[in-house]
């Protein structure tokens, strides 16, 4: 059963602290997104690989968020420093063209900073 | 502005009693549409991709319809366990493989 996974599951971290967030794409997928879901704004799209190669993280503020795929196995999201305004659930994604283009969601990452 | 609105934003239903959920969208060159089934406390689970309108999809309960300017969301005779948050989301020309997101049709199902 393919599945995506994040880790950790929850992360609650002080103000001005690093957080990374990890996931591991279905196999075989070639598209990965990172997400952010709050009440307010629902789903953002923050940025996206294809091939390992980032094609857009214009979601992204810049300053503090970074995102990564090492590998085609791994893929990273880092916020440095995180603030309040980052408590959010992150979710990762993951796709293929052959797949017809829809995503498979992880579990999500809750972030609480305080 | 590429935009995708669902209505409405909370549903209650009685079970057994149908009704449809409805995602209007407003892009430049819709490629594809999804529905998406998002249980609390978990990530949005994939239900149906519809590529051209006029094309309709089934599972179970649900049946999702497309037109020229919406998709709905067809629940048949629903349960308890059809409680969910229902998502939309389109992908459209120029966007590779990016998705808009709806904010989503919460729907609840009372025995």
């Amino acid at each position: 059963d393919a599945r995506v996974t994040q880790t950790p599951r929850h992360k609650v971290t002080e103000m001005g602290q690093e957080v990374t967030m990890r996931c591991q794409p279905i196999l075989g997928h070639n598209t990965v997104f990172w997400y952010r879901q709050t009440m307010m704004q629902g789903l953002e799209l923050l940025a996206y690989f294809r091939n390992r190669a980032p094609l857009d993280d214009s979601g992204m503020p810049k300053d503090r968020f970074s995102a990564e795929m090492p590998d085609a196995t791994l893929a990273t999201l880092k916020i440095q420093p995180s603030e309040p305004r980052d408590s959010a659930v992150y979710f990762c994604a993951s796709g293929s063209r052959q797949g017809g283009h829809e995503q498979y969601f992880g579990p999500g990452t809750r972030l609480t900073v305080t | 502005e590429d935009q995708v609105t669902q209505s409405p934003e909370a549903l209650r239903l009685q079970e057994g009693e149908s009704s449809s959920l409805n995602c209007s969208y407003t892009v430049s060159g819709l490629r594809g549409l999804f529905w998406y089934r998002q249980d609390p406390g978990k990530g949005p689970e994939f239900l149906f991709t519809l590529y051209s309108a006029g094309e309709e999809k089934e599972k179970e309960r649900l049946k999702a319809t497309l037109t020229k300017k919406e998709s709905f969301l067809h629940i048949t005779a629903p349960k308890p366990e059809d409680s969910a948050t229902y998502l939309c989301a389109v992908w459209f020309s120029g966007g590779y493989n990016k998705l808009i997101f709806g904010a989503g049709t919460r729907l609840a199902v009372h025995p």
